[in-house]
């Protein structure tokens, strides 16, 4: 994969709100797509990760969705919290090339 | 285990100086790689290796930047001469083999070295 587009890329949500995240890919042959969080002055770490054979995945209050079919996948954080706030990386690969390119990332906000 | 190690975490240096970042992979990961973030370009792949071999180096920037990983356990990232458009933030991270964890795509970051080329 070698091109990833994430929108928006600062959002603003309130305490208790769900805050979506979009990213769309444009290699057909990806089939993996992690999520990873970066707090501020943090490392990157991996939240959540959804293969091509899965349209959804949840993991408490993340969520993600994948649409191979119009080649975009989603991440959703529902009742979010203050700790919520971060930087979210969208990223695509191929299994058969462990390289991931990232998406250029989304601020997220979460408003007491 | 410690996680992916880097060293320094912090370096200021002039323009025209050797830049030398430093990576310890956690132990038994077989990739390592080395990435560059800023806020202009976001997070981009320079390097990576397999098993100590460079298997893509198609991101790094220009001849002023090389990579080795002499050893398993141990990789570094050289800028020489630096310039202050190389100013940064340096992630290197490990991801283990398809026999490893079971996410087996998952990349481990190491807490990155900010470059600061004055």
């Amino acid at each position: 994969g070698e091109n990833v587009e994430q929108h928006p890329s600062t959002l603003s949500v309130q305490e208790g709100d769900s805050a979506v995240i979009k990213c769309t890919y444009s290699d057909s042959a990806s089939n993996y797509f992690p999520w990873y969080k970066q707090e501020l002055g943090k490392r990157p770490q991996l939240i959540i990760d959804i293969r091509s054979n899965v349209g959804e995945k949840k993991d408490q209050r993340i969520a993600v969705t994948l649409n191979k079919t119009a080649k975009h996948f989603s991440l959703h954080i529902t009742e979010t919290q203050p700790e919520d706030s971060a930087v979210y990386f969208c990223a695509e690969g191929v299994s058969n090339d462990y390289k991931l390119s990232f998406g250029a990332g989304t601020t997220v906000t979460v408003r007491a | 285990d410690a996680g992916v190690i880097q060293s320094p975490r912090h370096e200021v240096t002039e323009m025209g100086q050797e830049v030398t970042l430093r990576c310890k992979p956690i132990s038994g990961h077989d990739y390592l790689f080395w990435y560059r973030q800023t806020m202009m370009r976001g997070l981009e792949l320079l390097i990576y290796f397999n098993n100590n071999v460079p298997i893509d180096d198609s991101g790094m920037p220009e001849d002023r930047f090389s990579a080795k990983m002499p050893n398993a356990s141990f990789s570094t990232l050289k800028i020489q001469p630096s310039e202050p458009r190389d100013s940064a933030v340096y992630f290197c991270a490990s991801k283990p083999g398809l026999a490893g964890a079971s996410s087996y795509n998952e990349q481990f970051f190491g807490p990155g070295t900010r470059l600061t080329v004055l």
